[in-house]
């Protein structure tokens, strides 16, 4: 495996399930991220860890957890959706987060369906 | 609040002809500025990276960026069908990883 990788790539569940998505990057780096793609919105950054490290919330609702067990490896469960929810869920990675030149490499993200 | 602005397109260029996209930025404080292309259903990828004044190359793809008026632009050069995405260029946010993005430019190649 190469780059960053991620499973599922196409989830559907209902309401009151619980699943999980995982990511896990190949390329060496310390900070990795969960991003947010709805329909003719911009890209919307959800979650940040660093060396392990959450370093970023950006008030995200509580039904979505993160985990980050080491750094390479990064988690997003998922319990009580919306239909809201509905997305393309991107999950990426870098050199570090506290350096402004890095460069963020994408995985092929998880579509997810809430009914 | 830092934005980016794009025109959402559609931008349509016939084969062979030269695209430019263009991005301008809120914040004169940002140091790094990116380009993705981003295929419908897919994840974006990084076309090029940009951070001082000028123009940078890289095959057909030539990234030009002015800090003083805020913005960077995208050419690419003999177009391709292949090259209808949408593009994206975030720029880096002071001394953090952050990425703000905006809507992106949806370019349609015609052969």
């Amino acid at each position: 495996e190469t780059g960053v990788t991620q499973t599922p790539r196409h989830l559907v569940m209902g309401m009151t399930n619980k699943k999980s998505l995982k990511c896990e990057q190949h390329l060496g780096h310390n900070a990795m991220y969960w991003y947010k793609q709805s329909a003719k919105k911009p890209l919307e950054l959800m979650f940040v860890y660093n060396f392990k490290e959450q370093t970023e919330n950006n008030s995200v609702p509580s039904r979505f957890s993160p985990e980050c067990p080491n750094s390479s490896h990064l988690f997003l469960h998922l319990h009580t959706l919306q239909p809201e929810d509905s997305a393309l869920y991107l999950c990426a990675s870098s050199q570090e987060w506290d350096f402004s030149y890095n460069e963020q490499f994408f995985g092929p993200g998880t579509r997810l369906t809430v009914l | 609040q830092k934005e980016v602005e794009q025109n959402s397109g559609p931008l349509s260029v016939p084969e062979g002809a030269i695209a430019s996209l263009n991005c301008t930025y809120s914040d004169r404080v940002s140091q790094s500025f990116f380009w993705y292309r981003q295929y419908s259903g897919k994840s974006p990828e990084l076309i090029m990276s940009i951070y001082s004044n000028g123009d940078k190359e890289d095959g057909r793809f030539t990234a030009q960026l002015n800090k003083a008026s805020q913005y960077v632009s995208l050419l690419i050069r003999d177009s391709q069908p292949s090259d209808s995405a949408t593009y994206l260029c975030p720029e880096g946010s002071g001394n953090t990883g952050k990425l703000i993005f905006g809507q992106g430019t949806t370019l349609q190649v015609k052969p």
